[in-house]
Parts: C-alpha cells; structure tokens; sequence
C-alpha cells in the first residue's frame, strides 16, 4: 500500500516558467513533510521542509504547500532554471517515529 | 570529504554471494538509515538505527541485516544475494533542523546480483 504517492512519474516546463510537483498522502498520521531533489549519481538532497502546523512554507524559489484536509502538498518552483531538472521526491514522517516514508518520484525536465 | 561516506560505489556480485555495503558519517548524528531506490518505486526504506544499541526494521527487511558499529558507521549486509536485490541503495544520518528531521543521504551503492 503506497501510502506516498506522486502520480506523475515527468514533467517538462519551459525555463522561467512555474514548476508544480505534487503529491499525496493516505495516512492522516503524517505530520512532516520533506522534498528532496535528486541528480544522477548522487544522492538526495533536501530542499524544504514543511510542519502540518502551517500551509505554506517558503525559501527562495521554493515554496511547499499543504492541504491537510486533501492530504495533499506541492512544490512549486518560480523561475523555473535548467539547474532544476532533476527527480523530486516528497517524504513524510510521522512525530516521534523518525522515519520518512517516499514517494515514487517525479522527473522534472525544465526546457531553455 | 562527503559528510555521509559510502563503499563501494559499485558492485557486481553473483547469485548466493555474502555482501556488505559500509556506510560511515562525520555529522555525528545518532540516527542512521538504509534506503533502496528503484525505478518506478521510490526510495525504500531497510532498516534504520537510532543508536549502537537500536536497531529497527523498515518497510523491506527480509534478506538483509545490518549493524551499527559504532555511532559513525552502519554496514547493510545481504547474506546469499538474489537478482531481484540488484537496486541503488543509500545510506543517511538524520538531525532535526530546520523545523524537520532533515535526512543527510550519501552518493548511494549501486549493487548488480547476477
């Protein structure tokens, strides 16, 4: 049972222009969620980070979005940059267990 | 030199092969973990430690153990390897900083059972 899921494995976006990476949940336990970017033959690395305490969490280009009700977050990033093609995973944790569960992953291709 | 260390960086090893995957962390970190990443699936979590003396299942434990070391290294064993364990697999400490538990993830393994 994936209880993480981002149901589209590509994206493609034009350079300057907004990316939306999505994502969502079926376990209303999750209270933290990450974003991790993923160049090949490397491995993850964070991005952003968001608390179900708030719905919008903020940093540079960045920005993550929570709706709890809809179990659901995004990731949008303004501008776009050919730097951020790369895989995007989102994770989520619940309080006090210390373990993030992943997502399939999206591939982002941003077009110059 | 990477804060999160791992070796090998590759690997070929046939069917029914013992092998290890070292993982080792200059962060200081108490919490350690193993992920396997393959396509269309994600990253998966093995096993994860939150110290020398805990040491905890995750999501796909069956055909591999692990042990912590000491506080800076944790090693993924696979005792008769299987085909079907050919994957990228990741090491990572784990701090909390920037309102999360923020993983730190390693370059990764990547390990082909033939």
């Amino acid at each position: 049972d994936q209880q993480v899921k981002q149901n589209s494995p590509s994206l493609s976006v034009q350079e300057g222009r907004i990316s939306i990476l999505n994502c969502d949940y079926t376990n209303s336990m999750f209270d933290y969620f990450l974003w991790y970017k993923k160049y090949p033959a490397e491995g993850p690395t964070f991005l952003i980070s968001i608390s179900s305490i708030k719905d919008k969490n903020e940093d540079g280009r960045f920005t993550v979005f929570l709706n709890k009700s809809a179990k659901h977050l995004s990731l949008h990033i303004v501008p776009s940059q050919p730097g951020d093609s790369a895989v995007y995973f989102c994770a989520a944790m619940t309080s006090g267990t210390y373990k993030y569960i992943f997502g399939t992953g999206t591939r982002l291709k941003v077009l110059a | 030199d990477a804060d999160v260390t791992q070796t090998p960086r590759n690997r070929i090893t046939k069917t029914g092969k013992r092998i290890m995957l070292e993982c080792s962390q200059t962060k200081g970190h108490d919490r350690m973990y193993w992920y396997r990443q393959d396509p269309g699936l994600g990253l998966r979590l093995i096993y994860y430690s939150f110290d020398v003396k805990d040491i905890n299942k995750g999501e796909i434990s069956d055909g591999y153990s692990v042990s912590r070391q000491a506080q800076a290294k944790f090693s993924l064993s696979l005792e008769s390897a299987i085909p079907n364990q050919t994957a990228l697999y990741f090491c990572a400490t784990s701090e909390w900083t920037s309102g999360a538990n923020v993983l730190t993830f390693g370059a990764g393994s990547r390990l082909t059972v033939l």
